[in-house]
Parts: C-alpha cells; sequence; structure tokens
C-alpha cells in the first residue's frame, strides 16, 4: 500500500521570506500523480500544484514549486515570497497511474503553516 | 479548476436523526466521487468512492449502513448518515477528479460541518 509522509507537523515563516515543506511517500508503482493542497482556515481544499511522475522536470506554479525527487521518492514544496495567506494546512497527496478516475488520494498528516508579519 | 459545491455547509441534529449531504460538480461531469471525512487538526479520511450508476465502494471500517451513498446522475452524490449519534459529528468533504482537461485531478467541495447534539 502506498504511503505519505510528511515529517513537519508545523512550520513557520517571516513574511517574504521562503519556506519548504517536506513529504515522501513509498510506492512500488512507476506511474503516478503528486499533489500539494491548502487548506485554509476556511478549510476549503485548494490545488497548489501538481506533479506527474514521468516528468522530470519540476513543476512550477507563480511562488509555488516542487523538488520532486523520484529516486528518493521525495516530494518538497517550496513557497517563496511568502505571504499572509499562504498560512494554512498544507497536504500532500499521492495517486496512482493515469487512466481510471476513480483512483482515490492517499494524503500525509498535514503540515501547519504560520506566516509572520 | 473545476468547481464542486455541497450543500448544506453545516447542520445540527438530534441524536437519531438523519441527515442527507449534496455533492454537486458544477461545471463538469464525474461518474465519481469520493467522500472523506475530517476530524479537527487531522488528515482527510476517505470514506467512500460513489460510483454513478452502482454501488459504491466502502473503505475497511466505514459502517456502509451507516453512512448510504446514492450517486444519482453525472453531476450528484449524496451522503445520507443515518439515524445519527454524537459520534458522527465531524466535517465531511466531497471531491470529484475531473474538469475540462483531465481526471487525474480531485477537486474537492467546501466542506459540511455536521454537529449532531
Amino acid at each position: 500500500a502506498q504511503t505519505v509522509t510528511q515529517s513537519q507537523p508545523e512550520m513557520s515563516v517571516q513574511e517574504a521570506e521562503t519556506v519548504t515543506l517536506s513529504c515522501t511517500y513509498d510506492t512500488s508503482e512507476s506511474d503516478y500523480y503528486l499533489f500539494w493542497y491548502k487548506q485554509p482556515p476556511s478549510r476549503q481544499m485548494i490545488l497548489v500544484i501538481r506533479q506527474e511522475a514521468y516528468k522530470q522536470q519540476n513543476a512550477t506554479e507563480n511562488r509555488f514549486s516542487v523538488n520532486f525527487q523520484k529516486a528518493a521518492k521525495s516530494f518538497s514544496l517550496k513557497i517563496s515570497d511568502s505571504q499572509l495567506g499562504d498560512a494554512a494546512m498544507y497536504f500532500c497527496a499521492y495517486r496512482r497511474g493515469s487512466g481510471g478516475s476513480n483512483y482515490k488520494l492517499t494524503f500525509g498528516k498535514g503540515t501547519l503553516l504560520t506566516v509572520n508579519p | 479548476g473545476a468547481v464542486v459545491s455541497q450543500h448544506p455547509s453545516w447542520v445540527i441534529c438530534k441524536s437519531g436523526t438523519s441527515v442527507k449531504i449534496e455533492c454537486r460538480s458544477l461545471d463538469f461531469q464525474a461518474t465519481t466521487m469520493f467522500w472523506y471525512r475530517q476530524f479537527p487538526k487531522q488528515s482527510l479520511m476517505l470514506m467512500a468512492t460513489s460510483n454513478e450508476g452502482s454501488k459504491a465502494t466502502y473503505e475497511q471500517g466505514v459502517e456502509k449502513d451507516k453512512f448510504l451513498i446514492n450517486h444519482a446522475s453525472l453531476t450528484l452524490s449524496t451522503l445520507t448518515v443515518t439515524s445519527a449519534h454524537p459520534e458522527d459529528s465531524s466535517f465531511y468533504i466531497c471531491s470529484a477528479p475531473g474538469g475540462l482537461t483531465s481526471t487525474d485531478t480531485q477537486y474537492f467541495g467546501p466542506g459540511t460541518r455536521l454537529t449532531v447534539l
């Protein structure tokens, strides 16, 4: 079974600084997707970024980027120029390969990010 | 991204009554939807996979007769908590894979907070 591990229950960062959230996963599959979701106090789950395992290039979305190390099964999220609105719980998630819309997500336990003004 | 709605956003009910929660995909069709439960400061726990036109698939330990799922159309899935008790109080979230471009990414509803008195 796949597992996702987020080893940092809480992190804090100063506004405008950069922070990296860690995520490791375990799978025997070669085709899969990885995601970072953000859950602010409203509790709405928001997709931050996604990475296809077959792509070597790291995904980026504006201030958010990932460091995807497939061999090490590591998938960290870097937030640059942190803003107060980035404060939230961040979940790393894994989904097995393409072709099936019924493939479920496996979530990590989450990292609570605080942004200090 | 794709939009998923949930109704109601919060509900308070008496012990022993049943509560229905709706999950709708607003701008896309979803043959599959997922139902999660989330306790405070914890990760999302998958309860079941809802399949349009067929029976739902429940995760181990989830009572099928307690949490009834009906996927009546390609845009609507409902979760009914039957004979609710205070221990059923939780935050329930649905998600659906898809949208206009891909079924590989899940999009989440805003959640429903259930309080059973």
